[in-house]
């Protein structure tokens, strides 16, 4: 099966300006993730769907973050306006089922974003 | 409450030798403890799994021992082979909840031929 896939693959901006990143699940997959990983630190969840809905947003930074999973399929995960402290790879994860049945996340391999 | 905490940050270790990365945690809702696996460049890869009804995992080389009444859990490689350098990173979930998976900060792993 093809992967979860992610664009662009790097994205360099300056500060102030906005950003967006796309995430293809695995076909089939309900549960759709963005995290955001810092160098040198683990993954940090920013928001969760299930199909096309959001499950949890609590930790996504509302004032510049946005995301959207239109038909519950493909996702958007927007930054206006983008700051220094963005700077990160941001990883989509697909599962198939909710998690309370322990479905593996599957990863993409993120979209790198500096931001000068 | 929702973190979990891993050691050590680095850890280099020779050809054929155990590897041994900890993980805390401090939620006793926390019902789902996975281990992922990271190449540079990529995603994290799930590599083993333990629920907190288990206090032993194994699969081939890499096992996860899970103490419940200490809320720690480590995984063990052993044989441990160039392939395996990589970061890994324990992760905890209130899987009941429906809550997504809570990452530590991982460990960088370095195998010496």
């Amino acid at each position: 099966e093809a992967g979860v896939a992610q664009s662009p693959r790097y994205k360099i901006i300056e500060k102030r300006q906005s950003v967006a990143f796309w995430c293809n699940p695995i076909s089939g997959h309900a549960t759709l993730y963005w995290y955001q990983q810092i160098l040198g630190q683990g993954p940090k969840l920013l928001i969760q769907f299930q199909n096309n809905g959001v499950v949890d947003d609590s930790q996504l930074p509302k004032d510049r973050f946005s995301a959207e999973r239109l038909k519950g399929v493909d996702s958007t995960l927007k930054i206006q306006p983008a700051k220094l402290e963005d700077s990160a790879v941001y990883l989509c994860a697909s599962s198939l089922e909710r998690p309370r049945n322990n479905s593996p996340l599957h990863f993409g391999n993120g979209t790198r974003l500096t931001v000068t | 409450q929702q973190q979990v905490k891993q050691s050590p940050q680095s850890l280099i270790v020779q050809k054929g030798g155990i590897s041994i990365i900890n993980c805390a945690y401090e939620n006793t809702a926390f019902d789902y403890f996975p281990w992922y696996q990271q190449f540079p460049g990529k995603g994290p890869a799930l590599l083993i799994a333990i629920r907190p009804d288990v206090s032993e995992k194994k699969e081939g080389r890499f096992t996860i021992s899970f103490n419940k009444s200490a809320k720690q859990f480590s995984l063990h490689i052993m044989d441990s082979q160039p392939g395996d350098s990589a970061t890994y990173f324990c992760a905890a979930s209130w899987s009941r909840a429906g809550t997504a998976l809570i990452f530590g900060k991982g460990t960088t792993l370095s195998v010496s031929s």
